[in-house]
């Protein structure tokens, strides 16, 4: 089995673009979660999906963010009208279902907002 | 005030040092989970051990060990004999139950950057 894969790896964009992340979490996970990473912080969460629905929010995620699910199983993440402080890493991770369970990484989308 | 503190920002040691990086939570629930991840420098979050609140005991695994102490809140690892390879960011995180979101939420530390110097 593979692992959690996100696609693509970086990202160069001008400010006021939009961008979408992808996440392909591994098979049997029900639970996907998405994190923000900056230098030098441990990653933050932004938001999880058990299946297809969207439980939680952090108030880090502002209106020009949105994320799908829409079967179930890849998840997209959007940002609308970047700013340059939305430049990160933005992490996947998938897990079990049950917050107990460990989550498994993907490698990350590298943004970089000009 | 942090839920996670790690308290090394960054450690240097030789190689075949024995090295421990600290780790110290919050938390007001009788029921949580304590997990140690790697970040080497390729970016990508390695999963290393999950603790839950009533097990106690310490665990060892090859040359890593971790020590957990509810009286303290605190869960350090050690890494023995340390080797060029161990050289990453490594995060210390707790998992705790959310009532506002209905779920447990992961809260991650800053990260102990560690450098093994050959």
């Amino acid at each position: 089995d593979t692992g959690v894969s996100q696609d693509p790896r970086h990202k160069i964009t001008k400010r006021g673009q939009n961008v979408t992340f992808r996440c392909d979490p591994i098979s049997e996970h029900n639970r996907l979660y998405w994190y923000r990473q900056t230098l030098g912080q441990g990653p933050e969460f932004l938001t999880y999906f058990q299946n297809e629905a969207q439980l939680e929010k952090s108030r880090l995620l502002s209106d020009r963010f949105s994320a799908e699910r829409p079967k179930g199983s890849f998840s997209t993440l959007e940002i609308q009208r970047t700013e340059q402080g939305d430049s990160a890493m933005y992490l996947c991770a998938s897990s079990k279902d049950g917050g107990y369970y460990e989550q498994y990484f993907g490698p990350g989308t590298r943004l970089t907002v000009t | 005030a942090q839920k996670v503190t790690q308290v090394q920002t960054e450690i240097s040691v030789v190689e075949k040092e024995d090295v421990t990086l600290d780790c110290v939570y919050e938390t007001r629930d009788t029921t949580y989970y304590l997990f140690w991840y790697k970040q080497p420098p390729s970016g990508e979050l390695v999963f290393l051990i999950r603790r839950n609140s009533f097990d106690e005991q310490n665990e060892i695994s090859g040359r890593y060990s971790w020590n957990f102490q509810k009286s303290t809140s605190s869960f350090n690892f050690t890494i023995t004999a340390s080797q060029v390879v161990d050289s990453a960011v490594y995060f210390c995180a707790l998992s705790e139950w959310n009532s506002g979101a209905g779920s447990y939420q992961l809260t991650f530390g800053k990260g102990t950057k560690l450098s093994v110097i050959p």
